[in-house]
């Protein structure tokens, strides 16, 4: 298993502003995920944070709005920029597990844009 | 775009009653997978079934899989109010390494 740290757990930011996702992981693992999770909405991957390299983003979804760091193989950032009351939502990070089959999932950040 | 699409989209039992949630998706797929989600916070997994495996159990929960009409459904038997939680199915396609959830299912267990 894997066990992941994700902060904050939730903030609310005035619109314009950024906001940086932290997640650390007790173990090397060689590729991150994020998620969003829009109000009563499934989850919808943002980018894949590969050690060493630009994470590759999903349809929809910019480098410029969501860059994302991944200095090392057992931590990673997401930020949100220039927010909007759209960006409110739930932001997961996760990673598979030994296997490389199931996922293992931080405890979310909620983010309340005004 | 959603892979999966999940059926009921809520659900409210009595404890100790069943519960039957259905997830249906589009391409060919690696394996299945379940994951349960308490009030809004990170997922957890419960359960993943292999494209060439039919039914898989654990503990209280049973999963089918027909990959011919590309659905699978998640029982939850003897259900107990700590069971309230969302509960959602998510496919690795066979073509990727991805994940991708389907909508979810909100299930209450009243006691």
């Amino acid at each position: 298993s894997a066990v992941i740290s994700q902060k904050p757990s939730r903030d609310i930011c005035q619109r314009g502003t950024s906001l940086t996702i932290q997640c650390q992981v007790d173990s090397q693992v060689t590729m991150m995920f994020w998620y969003r999770q829009q109000p009563g909405q499934s989850l919808t991957l943002i980018a894949t944070a590969n050690q060493g390299s630009e994470a590759t983003y999903e349809s929809g979804f910019v480098i410029d709005k969501f860059p994302i760091s991944r200095p090392n193989l057992t931590f990673s950032t997401l930020t949100v920029s220039n927010m909007s009351p759209e960006d409110s939502s739930i932001y997961l990070c996760s990673v598979r597990g030994p296997t490389n089959e199931k996922l293992f999932f931080g405890s979310g950040t909620q983010l309340s844009v005004l | 775009s959603q892979q999966g699409e999940e059926d009921p989209q809520a659900l409210s039992i009595q404890e100790g009653e069943n519960a039957t949630m259905n997830c249906s998706y589009k391409t060919s797929i690696n394996n299945l997978q379940w994951y349960r989600q308490n009030s809004g916070r990170g997922l957890v997994h419960l359960i993943l079934i292999r494209s060439n495996e039919r039914e898989k159990h654990s503990g209280r929960l049973r999963v089918t899989l027909d990959t011919s009409k590309k659905s699978s459904s998640l029982l939850i038997t003897a259900s107990r109010a700590a069971d309230t939680a969302s509960y959602f199915c998510a496919t690795e396609e066979a073509a990727g390494n991805k994940l991708t959830f389907g909508g979810g299912t909100r299930v209450l267990v009243k006691p």
